[in-house]
């Protein structure tokens, strides 16, 4: 099974300020890493595919990086709306067993 | 525009089977090759990846569920469901139905339903 890392588990950013969030697989993955965000009650929304594409609708801000084994999910000015908990989920497995990160918690400093 | 739709019992008894329907509205689930998925997530806890079925039927289970678990598509009802055997309280989470790359998404979940709580308990 693929293992994947999230650091770190809380983050603490004013808003306006740039946030930097990474993920770590214990194996390969490629670029078949994807980020979602998600706020109390709702389901995860897509951000980023392919390690780097964003998602339909989603704003500029929200950018990713990486291949191989570490990730990143960059958000360049914090808007009250992006305070959420954001999850990374690989999806290189064949036979697929998709697996995710245990999330960070982006919250207001 | 597709959306997803989760439906079922939200109280198991253990040792019962969980049965659930994801209802595809604004689209065919036929139609196109994609992938559909059930994830659940345990209250305060992380997503963890259950199973998925190709509109041709075919399936796609994580191991560790492997032995319980059943997903099934009804393309007439445009539906496909998740049946989870021996279920214990460990199986108490949200259940969430999800499409893999419908909307552009490549291979990661780019629709996903409300999601609905399942409670295990006697």
């Amino acid at each position: 099974e693929i293992v994947m890392t999230q650091s770190p588990a809380t983050l603490s950013v004013s808003p306006g300020e740039r946030a930097t969030l990474s993920c770590r697989a214990s194996q390969s993955v490629s670029s078949n890493l994807a980020w979602y965000q998600q706020k109390p009650g709702q389901a995860p929304r897509l951000l980023i595919y392919g390690a780097s594409t964003r998602a339909t609708g989603i704003p500029a801000r929200f950018s990713g990086s990486g291949s191989g084994t570490e990730f990143t999910l960059t958000i360049s000015s914090l808007q009250s709306e992006d305070f959420a908990v954001y999850y990374c989920q690989q999806y290189n497995n064949w036979p697929p067993k998709y697996t995710f990160g245990q999330g960070t918690k982006l919250e207001i400093k | 525009q597709v959306q997803l739709q989760e439906s079922g019992p939200g109280l198991v008894k253990p040792s019962q089977t969980l049965s659930l329907t994801c209802t595809v509205s604004g689209g065919s689930i036929s139609s196109g090759s994609y992938y559909w998925s059930w994830i659940r997530q345990p209250a305060g806890k992380g997503l963890e990846w259950i199973g998925r079925i190709y509109t041709s039927g075919s399936t796609n289970y994580n191991p560790s569920l492997k032995s319980r678990v059943t997903i099934s598509v009804d393309t007439s009802k445009n539906q496909f469901s998740l049946k989870l055997s021996s279920v214990t309280a460990a199986d108490t989470a949200v259940y969430y139905c999800a499409v893999d790359g419908y909307n552009g998404g490549g291979d990661a979940f780019d629709i996903w339903g409300q999601g609905t709580m399942v409670t295990v308990s006697s």
